[in-house]
């Protein structure tokens, strides 16, 4: 079944270390979403990307980075630099341009600091 | 800039009884509208969309959604509750030609009680 893969499920950071949270999709999507959930305040969209080697700051990209080799993968790297990295991270793709159809959403990354 | 608010943080109602949960927008144009449901430490699923024609969409597991573009609101709604129905719903809100970028409200929780 086609669909997007988020991993870990679980990721524990420690002070002034990068992580980076994988997203692979097998949709043929050319468009992916990095949202980050915290409680109560509904999905914020970090990055996103229409197509491979192209991607957007969203509305809270500070502390964040992407790259965007395959169109098969969007990973997002937490830097060190993004103080509140504490969240559940959602990964999501489209088709690209049909604003009508849903966004597929993987089952997320919860991110912890030791 | 498009908005979406979802006044009720919690709904709670009995099983069996309907549900409905509230959804209002501000976006310029004529909009596509989304609701999801999320279970926790899940990703979103796509329940259902507008995009034109019907006021009264229908999409899975027996919810319907009711569009009034005068009081641009697009409710979600039940005529039976069930226990499994409890999760976190969302509503989204996108500009056609907008490439597919999601404006999400806060989410309300929906509790169903036996």
């Amino acid at each position: 079944d086609g669909g997007i893969t988020q991993s870990p499920k679980y990721l524990f950071r420690k002070e002034g270390q990068n992580v980076t949270l994988s997203c692979e999709q097998n949709l043929n999507h050319d468009a992916m979403y990095w949202y980050r959930q915290d409680p109560g305040q509904g999905l914020r969209l970090i990055y996103y990307s229409q197509i491979v080697n192209d991607f957007q700051k969203g509305d809270i990209a500070e502390g964040y980075s992407v790259s965007r080799e395959k169109k098969e993968s969007f990973p997002l790297t937490v830097t060190s630099a993004q103080k509140n990295p504490t969240a559940f991270y959602l990964c999501a793709s489209t088709p690209r341009g049909y604003s009508n159809q849903p966004q597929h959403f993987g089952d997320g990354t919860r991110l912890s600091i030791l | 800039a498009q908005s979406v608010a979802q006044p009720e943080d919690q709904v709670n109602v009995a099983e069996g009884n309907p549900l409905t949960v509230k959804c209002t927008y501000s976006v310029s144009g004529n909009p596509y509208l989304f609701w999801y449901v999320q279970y926790p430490n899940r990703g979103l699923q796509f329940l259902l969309k507008y995009i034109t024609g019907d006021n009264l969409v229908k999409g899975s597991y027996g919810f319907e959604a009711e569009f009034n573009k005068s009081q641009t609101s697009f409710h979600l709604k039940k005529p039976s509750a069930l226990v499994s129905d409890s999760a976190l719903y969302f509503c989204a809100v996108t500009p056609p030609n907008a490439g597919n970028m999601l404006t999400f409200g806060g989410g309300t929780r929906l509790m169903v009680k036996p």
